[in-house]
């Protein structure tokens, strides 16, 4: 069964902590991985990844897909209290493109 | 350019009765994609549209339906509703190709009593 796999759940950090959240997935026929970030209501996109090895970046937040090992990180330094929300991973899978999506990691960022 | 917007953002049906949502995809989106989201599921695929055809389609019970149009707005339908049917019902729209990602709407916010 095609499944996407986040961890941890949830996390509880001070701010300038940094913080790593994982994404595994087992698909057949990658495409891509997407993560998102989930404040209030409409999840509002981060990233996207479809090779391996390569960093993408933006101010504090990073992200990178390992395609051997079938996972992907997104790291977040200095975290802000604004940082708090729940970050979403979805893959992209399938001769149609199916999009589908980890429970979540839901960040807390005390001051 | 205008963003997906659903309509309408908040509704409270009582059981039994029967919704329809609509999502607007942006402007030159083709695919429409349907989620459901509680506390306890996180986001569950409902199912997916594309050039009014249906693509792709989630683990939901036949209640749950969903058409596309020629502009390529979607509504869901949920009929005869139970109360775990309450949740946040999400759209998404995208090119619908490898390397594109999927826009989200606001939501609709469904309460069933």
């Amino acid at each position: 069964e095609d499944k996407v796999v986040q961890s941890p759940l949830s996390l509880v950090v001070h701010e300038g902590d940094t913080v790593t959240l994982n994404c595994s997935y087992e698909v057949t026929n990658f495409r891509s991985l997407l993560w998102y970030k989930q404040e209030k209501k409409a999840p509002t996109f981060l990233f996207m990844l479809t090779s391996s090895g390569i960093e993408k970046k933006s101010g504090r937040l990073s992200s990178i897909l390992d395609k051997k090992e079938l996972f992907s990180i997104l790291n977040i330094t200095a975290t802000q209290t604004g940082d708090s929300a729940i970050y979403l991973c979805a893959v992209r899978f399938g001769s149609n493109y199916k999009l589908t999506f980890g429970k979540g990691t839901l960040l807390t960022v005390n001051p | 350019k205008a963003g997906v917007t659903q309509t309408p953002r908040y509704l409270i049906k009582t059981r039994g009765q029967q919704v329809t949502l609509s999502c607007s995809p942006i402007s030159g989106h083709r695919s429409v994609s349907w989620y459901q989201q509680t506390p306890g599921q996180g986001l569950q695929f409902l199912f997916e549209y594309f050039s009014e055809t249906q693509r792709n389609k989630g683990n939901f019970p036949g209640r749950f339906s969903g058409r596309q149009f020629s502009n390529s707005r979607s509504e869901m339908n949920v009929s005869t509703l139970e109360l775990g049917d309450s949740a946040l019902y999400l759209c998404a729209s995208s090119r619908r190709q490898e390397g594109t990602e999927a826009f989200f709407g606001q939501g609709t916010r469904l309460t069933v009593v």
